[in-house]
């Protein structure tokens, strides 16, 4: 399968651990997306690499948020110190600069 | 600032009914529009996007500069368009999605 993956599909917290997620683009894509989807919403976006260089960061990504693509491939985003209002799907996307954007199945973290 | 709204967040048609699901947008530039469907259990995946002008799965979406609008539209709706629809606005740089609207067409 070439398509996006995410790494871990789900993921169960306590509150105040920290959880790393990982995104596998598909390859010779150079930009590379995080969204964050809760329950009865649409994605909302949190930040944009193209390549390794983060170009964008929403002010959902508060600082205890940080996303990195260290050799412009795969991506992490980790959330440091959980809340309970971080439970949501975190979907990671990719696309060529200016096509289409496709996207992961997901990763559901659930703060517990 | 980029925002798409989808007003409806449920929709419900019978077979064979035509189907509209309403999106409006705002932003300044120049918009390119997108129409994502997530089926059950499966990933967002892109529907159409505007500058292609073509039918998917039998639906179209004109985008409407004058009234900011880009409606989804079938004209017989089939049991298997059931899914959650999601507008989605790429303005400078990233991709703003509206809240989305679950279809479901009943037999």
């Amino acid at each position: 399968d070439t398509g996006v993956s995410q790494d871990p599909r789900h993921k169960i917290t306590k509150r105040g651990q920290n959880v790393t997620f990982r995104c596998d683009p598909i390859s010779e894509h150079n930009r590379l997306y995080w969204y964050r989807q809760t329950l009865g919403q649409g994605p909302e976006f949190l930040t944009y690499f193209q390549n390794e260089a983060q170009l964008e960061k929403s002010r959902l990504l508060s600082d205890r948020f940080s996303a990195e693509r260290p050799k412009g491939s795969f991506s992490t985003l980790e959330i440091q110190r959980t809340e309970q209002g971080d439970s949501a799907m975190y979907l990671c996307a990719s696309s060529v600069r200016g096509n289409t954007i496709y996207f992961g199945e997901g990763s559901w973290l659930t703060v517990v | 600032a980029q925002r798409v709204t989808q007003p409806e967040k449920l929709l419900s048609v019978f077979k064979g009914a035509p189907v509209e699901l309403k999106c409006n947008y705002s932003y300044s530039g120049s918009p390119e529009l997108f129409w994502y469907v997530q089926y059950s259990r499966q990933r967002l995946q892109l529907l159409l996007r505007h500058i292609s002008r073509e039918s998917i799965k039998g639906f179209t979406a004109d985008l409407n500069k004058g009234e900011t609008s880009f409606h989804l539209k079938k004209p017989f709706a089939q049991e298997e368009d059931s899914a959650m629809y999601y507008c989605a606005l790429r303005g400078d740089n990233d991709m703003r999605f509206g809240a989305g609207t679950r279809l479901t067409v009943k037999p």
